[in-house]
C-alpha cells in the first residue's frame, strides 16, 4: 500500500510544453525529495524540502522548479520541456527523527518528443 | 569514480540459492540504505542501518563501518526476489540529507 503517490505514472509530451509532476504523501513527513534516474543509472537528487516553504536544489542541476506550500504536497514543474528531460522522476519522503529511512513513490516516467 | 560501488552488477541465480550483494563506499556516512527497485520503477526501502546487522524475513543486511562495506543477503531465493537492489549512503557532505546511490545490482532468480 503506497503512502506516497506520484502522478502521472507515464507521460509523453511535446517539446516546449509546461508540465507538473505531482507528489503527495500521507505520512506527515517533514522532508521530501525529487530524484532523477536515467535507465540503468543511479538516482540523483534534484530538489529537496525540509518543510513548508523550504526548498533547495540538489547536487544535480535541473531546469525544474518545486514548491512546498503544504506538508503533504511537493510538485515538480518544468516550464518548457525538452528531449533532454526524458527520464524517470522519483519522489521520496522521510521524517527527521525516523529510524525507518525513506519512502519512495512509484515514479513518473517522462518522455519528451 | 562513484563513491558507492556495488558488486556484482548483474546476478543470475537458481531458485533456492543463497545470494550476496556487496556495497563499498568511500565517504563518511551516518547511515546506509538498501533499496529494492522492481521493473515498474517504484522503489521499496528494505533496510536502513548504521551498525551491525538487521534481518527481515529472508533478507539480512550487515555493515562494517571500519571497512566501509555492507552486504545484503537473501536466503532461499525466489523468482519474486528478481529486482534491482540499490545501496545508498547518507553522507555528511553535500546537500543535507542527501543520499549517494550505487548503480544497483540486477538480480534474476530462475525457477
Amino acid at each position: 500500500e503506497a503512502d506516497i503517490y506520484q502522478t502521472p505514472r507515464y507521460l509523453v509530451i511535446g517539446t516546449g510544453k509546461k508540465i507538473t509532476l505531482e507528489c503527495s504523501q500521507t505520512m506527515g513527513h517533514d522532508k521530501m525529495y525529487w530524484y532523477q534516474q536515467d535507465p540503468g543509472m543511479e538516482l540523483h537528487l534534484i530538489h529537496y524540502s525540509y518543510g513548508v516553504n523550504s526548498t533547495e536544489k540538489g547536487d544535480l542541476s535541473s531546469e525544474s522548479t518545486v514548491s512546498r506550500i503544504r506538508t503533504e504536497h511537493f510538485p515538480l514543474t518544468l516550464e518548457s520541456a525538452r528531449p533532454s528531460h526524458t527520464s524517470q522522476y522519483l519522489c521520496a519522503s522521510s521524517e527527521s527523527r525516523s529510524a525507518y529511512g525513506y519512502t519512495f513513490g512509484s515514479g513518473t516516467r517522462l518522455t519528451v518528443v | 569514480k562513484n563513491e558507492v560501488e556495488q558488486s556484482p552488477q548483474n546476478l543470475t541465480a537458481q531458485e533456492g540459492e543463497f545470494i550476496t550483494i556487496n556495497c563499498s563506499y568511500s565517504v563518511g556516512i551516518s547511515a546506509l540504505h538498501w533499496l529494492q527497485q522492481h521493473p515498474g520503477g517504484g522503489i521499496v526501502s528494505l533496510f536502513m542501518l548504521s551498525s551491525g546487522k538487521k534481518k527481515h524475513g529472508r533478507l539480512i543486511a550487515t555493515i562494517n563501518i571500519q571497512e566501509k562495506h555492507s552486504s545484503l543477503h537473501i536466503t532461499a531465493s525466489h523468482p519474486r526476489d528478481s529486482a534491482v537492489y540499490i545501496c545508498a549512503v547518507r553522507w555528511y557532505g553535500g546537500s543535507q540529507g542527501n543520499l549517494i546511490f550505487g548503480k544497483g545490482t540486477k538480480l534474476s532468480v530462475k525457477p
